[in-house]
């Protein structure tokens, strides 16, 4: 069936180095992406979005990058932070009219000081 | 802006109870969307409103779950009885539109333990 799967669980960071989160998804008719962070004890809490018309979307420190061609969503960040450990997910939406997120596994993001 | 409020945050019952999961959505958000997160299958979505309609209930894994929407400020996630299988953070989220076009903003969650 459809899914959104992430590449890699576990992802440790040097402080001040940037970080590379990757996603796959099989859903060709995706058209809307998000990722969230999650904290510890806390929901998840939206990052950056992007829709299928671009390839790329920068926030602050943050930058996703779209490939529709081999179906692969990255998030990027910068000069990563103590603060920026997390679990990480991926999130996508079809054109189909509903309104469902599939979410990815997610990836662990350690950031080590 | 408040943000989603889910109630109670921490829950623990024996099996057999009742229990309900209580969440405010944002002001003025119109969808409304109930999760449950384990390690073991990660974040699933049981059910969703839009303008206090459900629209797919799908995901709610059998009959022991209900959810309601009696206004759009409010929504209930009832399990009865409940089972030791139930344990989990249990997620409310709310969008003010279509969730293609907007992100869904989650509340800090329910953690559930059924002993």
């Amino acid at each position: 069936g459809e899914s959104v799967g992430l590449h890699l669980p576990t992802l440790s960071v040097q402080e001040g180095d940037n970080s590379i989160i990757n996603c796959a998804y099989s859903n060709s008719a995706s058209d809307y992406f998000i990722w969230y962070k999650q904290e510890s004890g806390k929901g998840p809490q939206f990052i950056i979005d992007i829709r299928s018309n671009m390839d790329k979307r920068q926030g602050q420190r943050v930058t996703v990058l779209l490939n529709k061609t081999v179906k692969h969503l990255s998030l990027q960040i910068a000069a990563t932070q103590p603060g920026d450990s997390a679990v990480y997910f991926c999130a996508e939406t079809s054109n189909f009219g509903n309104e469902k997120l599939t979410f990815g596994t997610g990836t662990r993001l350690t950031i080590i000081p | 802006d408040a943000g989603v409020i889910q109630s109670p945050r921490h829950e623990v019952t024996e099996m057999g109870q009742e229990v309900t999961l209580r969440c405010k959505p944002i002001s003025g958000h119109n969808s409304l969307f109930w999760y449950r997160q384990t390690m073991m299958r990660g974040l699933e979505l049981l059910i969703y409103f839009n303008n206090n309609v459900p629209i797919d209930d799908s995901g709610m894994p059998e009959d022991r779950f209900s959810a309601k929407m009696p206004n759009a400020s409010f929504s209930t996630l009832k399990i009865q009885p409940s089972e030791p299988r139930d344990s989990a953070v249990y997620f409310c989220a709310s969008s003010p539109r279509r969730a293609r076009d907007q992100p869904q903003h989650f509340g800090d969650g329910t953690r559930l333990s059924i002993l």
